[in-house]
C-alpha cells in the first residue's frame, strides 16, 4: 500500500530565505506526482506536476524534482515571501487506471517579514 | 461562481442529526469526488462519481451518503454522524476520471468544515 511521508511538518523561515521541503513515497511504481498549495480556508491548488520520466519541473519561484527510483520528491522555493505561506501537500498516483491520488500530511510553512 | 464551489463553508450538527454538503461545479467536467481532511491524517478519498454514476467507495460508512443528480452537482448526506467525523471535507472536480494514460488536473472547492458535537 502507498503511503506518503511529508518532513518536516511544519517549517518557520524569514523572508528571502531558499527552502526545501521533502516529500518521500514507498512504492517507486507511480505514474505522477504532484504538489499543491492549500490556504487557510481554502481549497487545494496544484503547483506543478511531475510525470513519471522527468526529473524536475519548474515554475517560477519554485522547483519540483522527483527521483522515482529512491522514492523521493522534493520542492524548492526560493527567495521565500510571506504568500508563501501556506501547507504544501504533495500527492502521488499510482500505474493503474483509477487509482486515487494518495496524499501526505502536508509541510506548513509561515514566513514572516 | 466559477470553479467548484461548496456550501456551507461551516457546518456544526449533533450526532442525531441529518444534513448536507452540497458541491457545484461551474467548469463542464465530468468526475467529481468526495475527499476527507482531518486533522492527524492525510487527505482521503471517499466517493468518486463519473457521469453521475458512482466508481469508486473507499469504505466509508453508511453514516456518509453520496449523491450525484447531474455532473455539475455533488452532495454528501450526513446521519448519525461521530464526534471523529468532525473534519474538512472537500469535494473537487476533473475533466474525467483518470484512464492511466492522460494526466488529469483536479479542482478543489475550498471545503465545509464539519463539527460533530
Amino acid at each position: 500500500k502507498q503511503e506518503v511521508t511529508q518532513i518536516p511538518a511544519a517549517l518557520s523561515v524569514p523572508e528571502g530565505e531558499n527552502l526545501v521541503l521533502n516529500c518521500s513515497f514507498t512504492d517507486s511504481a507511480i505514474y505522477n506526482l504532484q504538489w499543491f498549495r492549500q490556504d487557510p480556508g481554502k481549497g487545494l491548488t496544484s503547483l506543478l506536476l511531475i510525470q513519471s520520466s522527468q526529473r524536475e519541473q519548474t515554475s517560477g519561484r519554485l522547483n519540483a524534482s522527483l527521483d522515482k527510483s529512491s522514492g523521493r520528491s522534493t520542492l524548492y522555493i526560493a527567495a521565500s515571501q510571506p504568500g508563501d505561506s501556506a501547507t504544501y501537500l504533495c500527492a502521488v498516483r499510482g500505474n493503474q487506471a483509477g487509482t486515487a491520488l494518495i496524499f501526505g500530511k502536508g509541510t506548513t510553512l509561515s514566513v514572516s517579514s | 461562481e466559477t470553479g467548484v464551489t461548496q456550501t456551507p463553508r461551516h457546518l456544526v450538527m449533533g450526532m442525531t442529526n441529518k444534513k448536507s454538503l452540497k458541491c457545484e461545479q461551474h467548469l463542464g467536467h465530468n468526475a467529481m469526488y468526495w475527499y476527507k481532511q482531518s486533522a492527524k491524517k492525510p487527505l482521503e478519498l471517499m466517493f468518486v462519481y463519473s457521469l453521475e454514476e458512482r466508481v469508486e467507495n473507499n469504505s466509508v460508512p453508511s453514516r456518509f451518503s453520496p449523491e450525484c443528480p447531474n455532473s455539475s452537482h455533488l452532495f454528501l448526506h450526513l446521519h448519525t454522524l461521530q464526534p471523529e467525523d468532525s473534519a474538512l471535507y472537500l469535494c473537487a472536480s476533473s475533466q474525467d476520471i483518470w484512464a492511466g494514460t492522460s494526466t488529469d488536473t483536479q479542482y478543489f472547492g475550498p471545503g465545509t468544515r464539519l463539527t460533530v458535537l
